[in-house]
């Protein structure tokens, strides 16, 4: 069993609805989380990173952390077409030297004008 | 802003041959990594350097080795080319006091025929 699982899609949303992609995990050590956006033939882009539990906003852009239940969601509001891509979170147990990021596979997002 | 640039964005070598992949990062980060990212399996860390000189093993370093002389570049050796090593394959660097916060090249599409 993979130690992160994203919600596969893919997910196709009109303009302007909220977009939720998620992610769990089940390494109780992990501590930080992070969303990238990889455009298509693109490397991946860091959009946000959290420490711990709770929520953290960024314009349209909300992360939120539930390590009680191992769950990490993203919400994107007012969703554009700009925003399709492919969305990867990311889990790292330390910050420093030896902390590795375990990647989830990606959620490919398409927004339809 | 950072810039992680890689040496091939194509490349198509016969099974057998010695390959090279070169990452060059112009932000003085101390670390970098490899990482290959397949359909299904995501990204999966090959080998990471937090120092000139200094590797560590990821997560699936067989049939790869790395070389990294100067800070700012890391080398990715595929000793003798395999079927299997088709993919695409990622740079990426980081402050040493945030590992978390990983910026990428563009990738390099390797197809071994």
């Amino acid at each position: 069993q993979k130690e992160v699982e994203q919600d596969p899609g893919p997910l196709s949303v009109p303009e302007g609805a909220i977009v939720s992609l998620n992610c769990t995990y089940s390494n109780s050590a992990f501590q930080y989380f992070m969303w990238y956006r990889q455009y298509s033939r693109k490397g991946p882009e860091l959009l946000m990173y959290t420490y711990s539990s709770g929520n953290k906003e960024d314009g349209r852009f909300t992360a939120q952390v539930d390590k009680s239940s191992k769950y990490i969601s993203l919400f994107i509001r007012d969703s554009q077409p700009s925003d399709s891509a492919t969305y990867l979170c990311a889990m790292s147990a330390r910050r420093t030297n030896a902390g590795k990021s375990t990647f989830g596979d990606g959620t490919t997002l398409t927004v339809k004008p | 802003d950072v810039k992680v640039t890689q040496s091939s964005r194509y490349l198509v070598k016969r099974t057998g041959e010695k390959v090279f992949l070169e990452c060059v990062q112009d932000m003085d980060h101390e670390n970098m990594f490899w990482y290959r990212q397949d359909p299904g399996l995501g990204l999966r860390l090959i080998y990471f350097s937090y120092d000139v000189k200094m590797k560590e093993k990821g997560d699936i370093p067989e049939g790869y080795s790395v070389s990294r002389e100067k800070k700012e570049r890391f080398s990715l050796i595929l000793e003798s080319a395999s079927t299997n090593q088709t993919s695409m394959y990622l740079c990426a660097s980081s402050l040493s006091g945030s590992n978390c916060e990983q910026y990428f090249g563009p990738g390099t599409r390797l197809t071994v025929t």
